[in-house]
């Protein structure tokens, strides 16, 4: 079976702090996944995706296989990072989404 | 360009009636999907749209219908309305089927079902 699990609804941290959202998936085969950030009151958008190995507004994402596993990290947190984040995996036609993850960082 | 829109931003509806979303997609995609999100949850893929062809669909009931038009534009129907499925929509759009291109999500239309 498919599946994105997020175990964490809520992370808060402060200001500062290092971060690290976790996401762990379920799917045979070679995965492609990605990192989706909604703010508030704006759209969901893609933050980063494993293919690209790229750093994001300081945000990276490690794809490890041998843990299915792909959590998101960044070492110092800032107050704009808060926001909602939810880990994705892309199958052949869809997106499957985890629940997300709410992050609060914190003055 | 602006995207993705949708429309309506609201709606309020009541069990039994039928309800249609409008999704125009971004310029240069050809690809629409269609995702509901409840309240605390991610969202759930309800089925794909290119070439004016449903191309896959999620565990959604036959409620849930789509048609996509030549202009690559989409709605989504969902016919008797029950009070489960009010949530978010959200509309994506791609350019390029089974390609790895990330979607563009649209603000979503909030439907209500009372």
């Amino acid at each position: 079976a498919q599946r994105v699990t997020q175990p964490e609804k809520l992370l808060s941290v402060f200001k500062g702090a290092p971060v690290e959202l976790k996401c762990n998936y379920s799917y045979s085969g070679s995965p492609e996944l990605f990192w989706y950030v909604q703010y508030s009151r704006q759209r969901l958008q893609l933050l980063l995706r494993h293919i690209s190995r790229e750093s994001i507004k300081g945000f990276t994402a490690d794809l490890n296989k041998g843990e299915t596993s792909f959590h998101l990290k960044k070492p110092f947190a800032q107050e704009e990072d808060s926001a909602m984040y939810y880990c994705a995996l892309k199958g052949t036609y869809k997106y499957i989404f985890g629940t997300g993850t709410r992050l609060k960082v914190l003055a | 360009d602006a995207g993705v829109t949708q429309s309506p931003t609201h709606l309020i509806k009541t069990r039994g009636q039928q309800v249609t979303l409008r999704c125009s997609p971004k310029s240069g995609h050809d690809t629409v999907s269609w995702y509901q999100q409840a309240l605390g949850q991610g969202p759930q893929f309800i089925f794909q749209y290119y070439e004016e062809e449903e191309r896959q669909r999620g565990n959604f009931p036959d409620r849930f219908s789509g048609h996509q038009f030549p202009n690559y534009s989409s709605e989504l129907n969902v016919n008797a309305l029950l009070l489960g499925d009010s949530a978010l929509y959200l509309c994506a759009s791609s350019p390029l089927i089974f390609s790895s291109y990330e979607q563009y999500f649209g603000p979503g239309t909030r439907l209500t079902v009372t």
